[in-house]
């Protein structure tokens, strides 16, 4: 089935750096969403994002959904090592009511 | 958001028998997901649960190894028939948020290792 194409496939940071990934399709997607996943854990979704260009924060995340409507990113400050875990994004594309998911960034934290 | 509980949260079965698995939501909801993630792995769709229909199976999933029940609103069981090994994996239970909204929220999962 359709998925998203998620980069990178794995980090690994000292603690305190900036952190990015991404996920783009060649379909225009409505929504997109941000989870993290904890080990033995279900996704806990992070962020929303609903219209072209939204820019939004939680805390130290911040997400944007492209203006081609076709990726978004997830930007994380300052990391520490709870940021650990597999980050995953997700999405309707057109009419489609399934939720389309990329294949994970995992992040590993160095204290 | 909506709070979902599973259970159990983890089993080792034997080939060839059942398990189901429960799904409970804190509020009412109206469409229920049931998702398979293998280790590594992102998430599967298996079916999607409205409350007094039939579930509808993403390909791949058929009803007879993962027959699914929806007596109401908040509730929701998948049951993982006829196990083999091919099974274990993360089966994951969520549902939207406030009607309306296209967010999904998830259970914790339920591990399951089959010999």
């Amino acid at each position: 089935g359709q998925q998203l194409n998620q980069s990178p496939q794995s980090m690994f940071i000292q603690e305190g750096e900036d952190v990015s990934m991404n996920c783009t399709s060649s379909s225009i997607f409505n929504t997109w969403l941000w989870y993290k996943q904890d080990p033995g854990e279900g996704p806990v979704l992070l962020i929303a994002l609903y219209k072209a260009g939204e820019l939004t924060s939680n805390g130290r995340l911040t997400a944007q959904f492209g203006i081609t409507r076709k990726d978004s990113f997830l930007n994380i400050s300052a990391s520490i090592p709870s940021d650990v875990g597999i980050y995953f994004c997700a999405g309707y594309a057109g009419n489609n009511r399934k939720l389309i998911w990329g294949l994970g960034t995992s992040l590993a934290v160095n204290p | 958001s909506a709070v979902i509980s599973q259970k159990p949260s983890r089993d080792i079965c034997q080939r060839g028998t059942s398990l189901t698995i429960q799904c409970q939501v804190d509020s009412q909801v109206t469409m229920m997901f049931w998702y398979r993630q293998q280790p590594g792995q992102s998430l599967t769709l298996i079916a999607t649960a409205n409350q007094g229909s039939e579930a509808t199976y993403e390909s791949g999933f058929v009803i007879d190894k993962f027959p699914i029940s929806r007596p109401n609103l908040t509730f929701s069981t998948l049951t993982v028939s006829n196990m083999s090994p091919e099974d274990s994996s993360i089966y994951l239970c969520s549902s939207k948020g406030a009607e309306g909204t296209d967010t999904q929220y998830f259970g914790p999962g339920t591990r399951l290792t089959v010999l």
